[in-house]
Formats: C-alpha cells, sequence, structure tokens
C-alpha cells in the first residue's frame, strides 16, 4: 500500500531534550516536506527537500533540522525543544513538485512541558 | 505578499444542500490553486486543483470548485451534502515569492447535520 509513515504518532517530552520524528514513504517520490498545524495558522511549511542530499526552509524553520540521506526518509530533529514547538506536525510526499498531488502521513502530536 | 485568506471558520449545512466554502487568494502571476481535506485524526488528502483551463475543476468525492480570476477566488462546492463530508477544508496556493512551495489557508471546518 502507498503510504508516508510517520513516528512516533503521540510524544510527550520536556524542554531542551533532543527528538526526532521520523517519515518514511515507499511511493519513490521526490519531494517531501514537513509542515506544523496550529489552529487558526493552517499549515506551515518547516522544511522541505526536493530530492536527497537538497533541503530548504520553509516558512517556520527555525528550532528545527531535517536531512535526507535517503529518498525514502526525511526526519525531523528538534535539538532542543521548546514549548512552543507544541504542535501537530505532518510529513508529506510528491511526485517531484509541491504542486504535484502530496501525500500525508498521519500525523504526530508532539506536546513539550 | 502572497496570501490565500478562508473566511469562515466553520460552515454549517443541512445534509442533501448544497454546500460551498470560500478561498480567496492574493498572488502574483497565474495561480495555481488547491483544496485538501482533513478527516478527523488523519492527514491531509488531495481533493482538486487548478492550473490552467476550465475554470470549473472537478476532483474527488463529488467536489468541484470555480475559478474566478475578477474576484481572486477558488469556492469549493458539492451540489449535495452528506454528512460523511464533515471535515476541515484547507485551501493553498503556490507562492512564486517562496521557491513556489505552497501558502495554506487556516482551514474551515464543514459541519454537516443530517
Amino acid at each position: 500500500e502507498a503510504q508516508v509513515t510517520q513516528n512516533p504518532r503521540y510524544l510527550i517530552t520536556v524542554t531542551g531534550k533532543k527528538l526526532t520524528v521520523t517519515c518514511s514513504q515507499n511511493m519513490n517520490h521526490e519531494y517531501m516536506s514537513w509542515y506544523r498545524q496550529d489552529p487558526g495558522l493552517g499549515l506551515r511549511q518547516i522544511y522541505y527537500s526536493m530530492n536527497v542530499e537538497v533541503t530548504d526552509k520553509g516558512d517556520v524553520p527555525e528550532g528545527y533540522k531535517v536531512s535526507r540521506k535517503e529518498k525514502r526518509n526525511f526526519p525531523l530533529i528538534l535539538e532542543s525543544p521548546s514549548p512552543n514547538q507544541t504542535s501537530l506536525y505532518f510529513c508529506a510526499s510528491s511526485l517531484q513538485t509541491s504542486t504535484d498531488t502530496q501525500y500525508f502521513g498521519p500525523g504526530t502530536r508532539l506536546t513539550v512541558l | 505578499a502572497q496570501s490565500v485568506a478562508q473566511p469562515e471558520d466553520q460552515v454549517n449545512v443541512a445534509e442533501g444542500n448544497p454546500l460551498t466554502v470560500k478561498c480567496t487568494y492574493s498572488v502574483s502571476g497565474n495561480p495555481y490553486l488547491f483544496w485538501y481535506v482533513q478527516y478527523p485524526n488523519r492527514g491531509l488528502q488531495f481533493l482538486l486543483k487548478y492550473i490552467t483551463g476550465d475554470n470549473l475543476v472537478k476532483g474527488s468525492y463529488g467536489f468541484e470548485a470555480e475559478f474566478n480570476k475578477s474576484q481572486t477566488s477558488f469556492h469549493l462546492k458539492k451540489p449535495s451534502a452528506l454528512v460523511s463530508d464533515s471535515a476541515l477544508y484547507f485551501c493553498a496556493v503556490r507562492d512564486p515569492g517562496s521557491n513556489y512551495q505552497l501558502i495554506w489557508g487556516a482551514g474551515t471546518k464543514l459541519i454537516i447535520k443530517p
């Protein structure tokens, strides 16, 4: 089944404790992206990747890191999480660009205390 | 600045009635416009998009959207609402100023009452 998977689905952590949210797709997509969803703000892009080893900042990259060492994986790293990073995070992938149909993962709900 | 607006936080419609979810945009050049839907506890799913051609775009689950260049709008419509259409709907537009990434509206919660 074609899908985007994210882990963990739920995470409660404390300020400053490094964490990684994994994202993997099995559709051989070139494009991958991370978003955060906050009430009243819609989706805001954190980082995106057009291909392996190519990543770019989105609208809200501060406090986040990403890597794209393999085509299928695009982990999101929070090196020192803060409470303002409490949010619902989505990974998405598409064939080549942001305007191709994006397939979203199920989301990761992160709470930083 | 490029932007997309969904002026209604929530839309309530009776089952069987037509529904409209509004979206307006401001972007330079030719707009690429999208609608996605988010069902409870799920990721977003693509509904439809407008890039060029016919102003009326048909999409998944019986939805359609009309591109209106003079009003800079891209409203989502369905002739007869189903209770299962209840979800959060997002409009998005490609932003040439952000390296052609999408900018997203805040979302409109659609509630269909039996």
